[in-house]
């Protein structure tokens, strides 16, 4: 299986604060690579698919990149509706598995 | 507008199977392109992928657990079934179904449901 492993784990932060979050695989998966946001008692929101598309209706703070093994998530200044736990997702053949997380909580 | 509702069982004893109900609105699983997943999460845990039904009928499932599961779809009623044998208590999480969108080669959970907790206790 194709591992996925989020840095960090957990991240505390102020509101304005430019973040990045990365997710690296095992194996190297191109850029079938997805992002979501999940609040605690909801489903999760996508975020961006492909590495970098941005999903419809997801403010433009948000940007993904990268390819192959190393992928990361930036969001460019924190607002607080922002703080939540946001998971890497590949969709690398139909195999599809998650990182462990990274919860970002206010600083 | 899309929605995905699940619904099941809340309680299931060790070693019988869950049998959970997908229903959707604001899609076909007849329309090329269009499939159906189920996702789960233990509680305070990550997300787990378990399988995947397609508008053509191809299934696909985790490789962990593949023996214990079945998917299936009923187009005519917008519903997609998941059946997980031989539950054990390790099985306690809350279930999601998600309509998973492919653009070009990419396949991402567009659409999710609300989810439905399901605890496995005697």
């Amino acid at each position: 299986d194709n591992q996925m492993t989020q840095s960090p784990s957990s991240l505390s932060a102020s509101v304005g604060d430019r973040v990045t979050i990365t997710c690296r695989t095992s194996q190297s998966i191109g850029t079938y690579l997805n992002w979501y946001q999940q609040k605690p008692g909801k489903p999760p929101k996508l975020l961006i698919y492909a590495a970098s598309n941005l999903q419809s209706g997801v403010p433009s703070r948000f940007s993904g990149s990268g390819s192959g093994t190393d992928f990361t998530l930036t969001i460019s200044s924190l607002q607080p509706e922002d703080f939540a736990t946001y998971y890497c997702q590949q969709s690398y053949r139909a195999l599809y598995t998650f990182g462990q997380g990274t919860k970002l909580e206010i600083k | 507008q899309v929605t995905l509702r699940e619904s099941g069982p809340a309680l299931v004893k060790p070693t019988e199977t869950l049998t959970l109900t997908c229903t959707f609105s604001g899609f076909s699983l007849s329309t090329s392109g269009m499939c159906v997943s189920w996702i789960r999460q233990p509680p305070g845990k990550a997300l787990d992928w378990l399988a995947r039904i397609d508008w053509d009928d191809d299934k696909y499932y985790n490789t962990s657990l593949k023996t214990r599961l079945t998917i299936s779809k009923d187009t005519s009623k917008n519903q997609v079934v998941l059946t997980m044998t031989n539950m054990d208590p390790v099985d306690t999480a809350t279930y999601y179904c998600a309509r998973t969108a492919l653009t070009g080669l990419y396949y991402y959970f567009d659409y999710w449901g609300q989810g439905t907790l399901v605890t496995v206790s005697s």
